[in-house]
């Protein structure tokens, strides 16, 4: 799979978007980018992925550019409850397909 | 969030003791894993299972067996737990193993071998 780099922590403040960084260089044309969050404590939550389209959901928006090589994952009006660790993964088209998370990136929202 | 509900969610154990946790989804879902994650290791799979009876080796497996008699259940088991194996384990489910199928997790089992 292809090996992702973000930025090790972020701040935001309350109420304003926060856009969180994910370079993955080396993606080929069948992996997604996945992206989940992780409170402290608590089980990895699924936010959004895509293959080569933006993607939008209730909880944020996922910009990707078009040589796919970046990517943005956008919540457009941060809480204290966004706070987490945020990982940004890139998923091959296999079977038994496993999840490898790296270090993320920490986003702090500050009131 | 997906229906994954994993039991115990905290447990202590001595050395030597057999452990089981186990995963149990609403989903209906084929596929079932287990992850630990350690601080500095991320996030790591132990086994997962492809259907009832079939599982297969994640990248961390040694001192871990798993069992999956019903579509609904996923055991982990610590045949003789060692204090390398106290962790956060992580029981996730997935329709499929194509990469446009979401992976959702559980809340966790905290389990320290003492």
């Amino acid at each position: 799979d292809a090996k992702t780099t973000q930025p090790p922590s972020m701040d935001c403040a309350e109420g304003r978007a926060a856009n969180l960084p994910c370079n993955h260089s080396t993606i080929s044309g069948n992996e997604y980018v996945y992206w989940y969050r992780q409170i402290h404590s608590q089980g990895p939550q699924y936010i959004i992925h895509g293959l080569k389209n933006n993607e939008t959901n209730e909880m944020a928006s996922l910009i990707i550019t078009e040589d796919r090589k970046s990517s943005t994952l956008i919540l457009p009006h941060a809480t204290l409850r966004d706070t987490a660790v945020y990982y940004c993964i890139v998923r091959v088209d296999n079977a038994g397909n496993m999840l490898t998370f790296g270090g993320g990136t920490r986003l702090m929202v500050k009131p | 969030d997906a229906g994954i509900t994993q039991s115990p969610r905290h447990k202590v154990t001595e050395t030597g003791t057999p452990v089981t946790l186990r995963c149990h989804q609403t989903e209906n879902h084929r596929y079932m894993y287990w992850y630990r994650q350690d601080p500095g290791h991320g996030l790591r799979l132990i086994h997962y299972s492809y259907g009832v009876k079939d599982t297969d080796k994640g990248e961390v497996s040694d001192g871990y067996s798993v069992s999956r008699s019903k579509t609904e259940d996923f055991l982990l088991t610590l045949e003789s737990a060692t204090s390398s194996q106290t962790s956060v384990y992580f029981c996730a489910i997935s329709e499929s193993p194509t990469a446009g199928n979401t992976i959702y997790f559980g809340e966790g089992s905290w389990l320290t071998v003492v």
